[in-house]
């Protein structure tokens, strides 16, 4: 399975606050990168997700900047609440090729905690 | 989006057992697979289960200890088979459409702790 590698691991911040976390990727031919939101005792629940064809992608107060350069991308989390406290992970296609069809590999994962 | 249940949601194993974990779909899904989540970890693929034959393994699972079963396009089941404390984490079952870069969406999953 290729790496994406996740950082930070942990992040508090202030409610209101922005949230970001990192992720970086190795193979040049992913073509997909979700984001996905876990909550304690919960399956993870797809959040957002970009293809390297765009810079940036918002829904909401989630968005995406999308590095392809640098084969970096972030998600931003503007306006953070207490109920944004989860754990979030960034993936990519779990294929060499690039395409996910569905299989996924998956970051370390970062805890975020919103302060009140 | 698809509907996914998985059964049990928890279990609590004795050593040296097995324990079948079923997946069911409201809808037919053209892709399966399996992920283990070790406790405080991330997200580990353990097999694509394919419809009427074996599932394919990513490298450090084999079949004799997950076996997987997938009879149609709306259910599977793992098996995780001799059960050690090692294999207490959490199971998901996952789908996808199964088109170039489709969602793919996750069950509540399955928390299993072996004693």
């Amino acid at each position: 399975q290729q790496q994406v590698k996740q950082s930070p691991q942990s992040l508090i911040v202030q409610k209101g606050g922005i949230s970001i976390i990192n992720c970086a990727y190795e193979n040049t031919a992913f073509d997909y990168f979700p984001w996905y939101q876990q909550f304690p005792g919960k399956g993870p629940a797809l959040l957002i997700a970009i293809r390297p064809d765009v810079s940036e992608k918002k829904e909401g107060r989630f968005t995406i900047s999308f590095n392809k350069s640098a084969k970096q991308f972030s998600l931003h989390i503007m306006d953070s609440q207490p109920g944004d406290s989860a754990t979030y992970f960034c993936a990519a296609p779990a294929n060499a090729g690039g395409t996910s069809y569905g299989k996924l590999t998956f970051g370390q994962g970062t805890i975020l905690t919103v302060h009140p | 989006s698809a509907v996914i249940s998985q059964k049990p949601s928890r279990d609590i194993c004795q050593r040296g057992t097995s324990l079948t974990i079923q997946c069911q779909v409201d809808s037919q899904v053209t892709m399966m697979f399996w992920y283990r989540q070790q406790p405080g970890q991330s997200l580990t693929l353990i097999a694509t289960a394919n419809q009427g034959s074996e599932a394919t393994y990513e490298s450090g699972f084999v079949i004799d200890k997950f076996p997987i079963s997938r009879p149609n396009l709306t259910f599977s089941t793992l098996t995780v088979s001799n059960m050690s404390p090692e294999d207490s984490s959490i199971y998901l079952c996952s789908v996808s459409e199964g088109f170039m870069n489709t969602e793919a969406f996750f069950g509540q999953g399955t928390r299993l702790t072996v004693v």
